[in-house]
């Protein structure tokens, strides 16, 4: 199975900060992947598909970018309700694999 | 939109079998190249890809799962299931259906909220 590995697992921020968020994978999945945000209680949600493409009705704010083997999310100015986790996941192969999570916390 | 809620027990016991529904809405299981999909999430951890059916009759498994479970769409309910056989406490997570292949790309843009099943005697 692909390993998806994230960095940080864990990052401070605050209120219009810009940050970076990294997936890399144990092998080359193409732009095979995609970026969810997950609440408390609450299930993932898509923000981008196909490495780059955002999904619809997510503000613009969300970016991402990469293939191959490195992929990065780049939110551009923090707003409060991004404050939650973060997961990549690949679809290039069987088994479907996430990333760890990067949980995003208020400084 | 498309509306995917999920159903079933919230326990169940160790070597039984854990069976889940998913009622879908606005959205037919039977037709469009979607991948209707199950996830789980033990607590406090990453969420694991378990399966999908796509246009009602093929599947594809995790290799981790495949022996104990499937996955199966019932037409006349617009529903489909997933069924776990088996069960040890290791399987107790959220248990997520998703609907994918959205554009024309396999990602999850559509999910249920969600529901706690726990394998406890």
């Amino acid at each position: 199975a692909i390993q998806m590995t994230q960095s940080p697992s864990s990052l401070s921020a605050s209120v219009g900060d810009r940050v970076t968020i990294t997936c890399r994978a144990s092998q080359g999945i193409r732009h095979d992947l995609g970026w969810y945000q997950q609440r408390p209680g609450k299930a993932p949600k898509l923000l981008l598909y196909a490495a780059s493409t955002l999904q619809s009705g997510v503000p613009s704010r969300f970016s991402g970018s990469g293939s191959g083997t490195d992929f990065t999310l780049t939110i551009s100015s923090l707003q409060p309700e991004d404050f939650a986790t973060y997961y990549c996941l690949q679809d290039y192969s069987y088994p479907y694999t996430f990333g760890q999570g990067t949980k995003l916390e208020i400084k | 939109q498309v509306q995917l809620q999920e159903s079933g027990p919230g326990l169940v016991k160790p070597s039984e079998t854990l069976s889940l529904t998913c009622s879908v809405s606005n959205g037919s299981v039977s037709s469009g190249n979607y991948y209707w999909s199950w996830f789980r999430q033990p607590p406090g951890k990453a969420p694991e890809w378990i399966g999908y059916i796509y246009q009602t009759r093929t599947t594809n498994y995790n290799p981790s799962l495949k022996s104990r479970i499937t996955i199966s769409v019932d037409t006349s309910k617009n529903q489909f299931s997933l069924k776990m056989n088996s069960v040890t406490a290791s399987d107790t997570a959220f248990y997520y259906c998703a609907r994918g292949g959205e554009n024309g790309w396999l990602q999850w843009g559509y999910w249920g909220q969600g529901t706690l099943v726990t394998v406890s005697s």
